[in-house]
């Protein structure tokens, strides 16, 4: 149980062009979903917060109006990558949270985004 | 200020034990994460410990200070499969997560 999928798994797109990536939760609902990038060797870096139906908590210095969190339903969050530049190339995971008594972050298996 | 410690970097033995510390400091403690991290994929839980002590699971075992702001992961009979990157994150007042840097693990034959 508690499976996140991502989607797409890989991405390489155009300077200035937008990308969408989809985390859902497979099997069960989560109250919570995480956005996370992470550049190579390095640790994850939390990009934001959503709870369904509700507006994205973003991280100091993570640009609201860049990425762009929909957290429409209990099983799936989008993160959009507005006029995407070389230097948003990264590894993009997401995770989510059951609720309830259980803090556990189920992560998905991430998204790598090139930008040429 | 909020901050997870743990080494960057370990060399091992296929077979040996290893155990991997982590140090924390943040604003209130709900309890503390290990995560495993393969390159290229994404984390996968391994433990989690919010009363003191050792848990034991396997070839894994999880340890933890509350009093002392540490904890430690300990892996026996190490394969080359545990070659990965390991992560501590500990669970603040607002119940969010506060990651480590993660610990590469290197399994030498």
């Amino acid at each position: 149980g508690a499976v996140v999928s991502q989607h797409p798994s890989w991405v390489i797109c155009k300077s200035g062009t937008s990308v969408k990536i989809e985390c859902r939760s497979l099997d069960f609902q989560a109250t919570t979903m995480f956005w996370y990038r992470q550049f190579p060797k390095q640790s994850l870096m939390l990009m934001a917060t959503s709870n369904e139906g509700s507006k994205a908590t973003y991280e100091q210095g993570v640009e609201k109006d860049k990425f762009l969190i929909n957290h429409a339903s209990l099983t799936l969050s989008t993160l959009t990558v507005t006029s995407a530049h070389p230097e948003d190339s990264s590894f993009y995971i997401c995770s989510a949270n059951i609720g309830g008594d259980s803090y556990e972050q189920y992560f998905g298996p991430g998204t790598r985004l090139t930008v040429t | 200020g909020q901050n997870i410690d743990q080494p960057t970097e370990m060399t091992a033995t296929e077979g040996a034990i290893v155990q991997i510390n982590c140090t924390y400091q943040t604003s209130g403690f709900n309890g503390l994460f290990w995560y495993q991290q393969h390159a290229g994929e994404a984390p996968t839980f391994l433990s989690y410990n919010v009363l003191d002590g050792l848990e034991e699971k396997g070839r894994f075992s999880s340890f933890l200070s509350r009093s002392k702001g540490y904890s430690y992961l300990l892996l026996k009979e190490l394969q080359m499969k545990d070659s990965a990157s390991y992560l501590c994150a500990a669970l603040d007042s607002n119940y969010q997560l506060i990651w480590g840097a993660g610990t590469k693990l290197i399994i030498k034959p």
